[in-house]
């Protein structure tokens, strides 16, 4: 089964700092999807970027960035210039190659605080 | 463009009891997945649907089940509740070809006590 691990469960970082939120995952596919949401208090799951394991350019949605390592099946995101509607839980996911790509596999998630 | 809707926002239910939830999917979208959280872990896959079809399931005994409407909108239902089924439901939409490419709805809130 797919597996996805997020190993840093809380995070803070200071208004306008820098912070990198890790992720790694496990797949037997060449081509897939990988995915970072945000849930903030609202517990609205909002998706905050994609990449595509296929494309080797790193995404990047404004403030936001990733940094993907095929060959570590590592999925890190940079969230620059952090503001503090940033606060709200982190979640890596990958939809399960195994189960034919409906069903996303979540990791447990990054709990992250941007302090003023 | 409507996004992901759920009803309702919390729910307190009994033991024994069954529940049902409801999405409506975002506009344009025609495949319906529902997901359970349990406080503080990720989402865990229930089932998919697409043309009134359970497409997916996940690791989840037969007393949830699900429908979906000719409008896309979808049920998710659960019988015989335990304390353990209390969590936040979560409600996603895609496109049957994009189904990968999840949009989450903002929840139900089930208390099982």
């Amino acid at each position: 089964a797919q597996t996805v691990t997020q190993s840093q469960p809380e995070m803070s970082v200071q208004e306008a700092e820098t912070v990198t939120l890790s992720c790694t995952y496990d797949t037997s596919e060449n081509n897939y999807y990988l995915f970072w949401y945000k849930q903030p208090p609202s517990r609205q799951m909002i998706l905050v970027i994609r990449q595509e394991a296929y494309k080797q350019q790193n995404a990047t949605e404004n403030r936001f960035s990733v940094n993907f390592q095929k060959a570590a099946k590592s999925f890190s995101l940079k969230i620059s210039d952090s503001q503090l509607g940033d606060t709200a839980m982190y979640f890596c996911a990958s939809p399960d190659p195994g189960a034919g790509s409906y069903q996303l596999t979540f990791g447990k998630g990054t709990k992250l605080s941007v302090i003023p | 463009d409507a996004g992901v809707t759920q009803s309702p926002t919390h729910l307190i239910k009994t033991r024994g009891q069954q529940v049902t939830l409801r999405c409506s999917p975002k506009s344009g979208h025609d495949t319906v997945s529902w997901y359970q959280q349990a406080l503080g872990q990720g989402p865990q896959f229930i089932f998919q649907y697409y043309e009134e079809e359970e497409r997916q399931r996940g690791n989840f005994p037969d007393r949830f089940s699900g429908h979906q409407f000719p409008n896309y909108s979808s049920e998710l239902n659960v019988n015989a509740l335990l304390l353990g089924d209390s969590a936040l439901y979560l409600c996603a939409s895609s496109l049957v070809d994009r189904a990968h490419e999840q949009y989450f709805g903002p929840g139900t809130r089930l208390t099982v006590t």
